[in-house]
């Protein structure tokens, strides 16, 4: 399978500041990304479909502008939180979705986000 | 639409106890089922996926999972428990063809005493 990795692992920021979070494919390449967000002792939930080239899609409630992702390479998707509040920091989790063999997603280790 | 239901917040055994994980999912497609683990800051590792194949299906580390479509389940089992087994684990569903869009459950937390 694919092999996910973000960065940073970990990020503290003041609130009204922006934080940029990498989610890199490298192995494989990626023409679509989706980012999830999970709060303390909750699920996942989808925040956006990254596509390759494209604009992504946001899912219900998810401001897009507030959320900003770029996703320019097969191997590279950034998420921007921007102006960030102390209700933003959750853990932010991308995934690479795989059409072929497998059929599947690949998680990357998570970049958990806290705003003062 | 689909959804899942994990019927257990959290499930304690001992060591080399049996373990269940409840999953019941409702799909209004033939769904693709998975369960993932989650351990404490990390990613998501996939266990095991059903993919309209045979209905047992045998993951990762000792656990497998039945499809039962006339109850509409797909628990998750293994036989004995290891302490490296405490995690969280998620049950997934998604249309089996198509574009992969994953529901997820609210999670399990498994513990595991000595």
């Amino acid at each position: 399978g694919a092999v996910v990795s973000q960065h940073p692992s970990w990020v503290i920021c003041k609130s009204g500041t922006s934080v940029k979070i990498e989610c890199r494919s490298l192995d494989f390449q990626a023409t679509t990304m989706f980012w999830y967000r999970q709060f303390p002792k909750q699920s996942l939930m989808l925040m956006a479909t990254s596509n390759e080239g494209s604009k992504a899609t946001y899912e219900q409630g998810v401001e897009k502008d507030k959320f900003l992702i770029n996703h320019a390479s097969l191997t590279l998707s950034t998420l921007t939180v921007t102006s960030a509040h102390p209700e933003d920091s959750s853990f932010y989790i991308c995934s690479v979705y795989s059409s072929g063999e497998y059929n599947e997603q690949f998680f990357g280790p998570g970049t958990r986000l806290t705003v003062l | 639409a689909q959804s899942v239901t994990q019927l257990d917040s959290h499930v304690s055994v001992s060591e080399g106890t049996p373990v269940l994980l409840r999953c019941n999912y409702s799909s209004s497609y033939s769904p693709s089922l998975f369960w993932y683990v989650q351990h404490p800051n990390k990613g998501l590792q996939l266990l095991l996926k059903y993919t309209s194949a045979a209905t047992l299906v045998k993951g990762i580390n000792g656990f497998e999972a039945e499809f039962k479509k006339s109850e509409t389940s797909f628990h998750l089992t293994k036989p004995s428990a290891h302490m490296s087994d405490a995690a969280e684990y998620f049950c997934v569903v998604t249309p089996s063809t198509g574009f992969q869009k994953l529901v997820f459950g609210t999670g399990t937390r498994l513990l595991v005493s000595p």
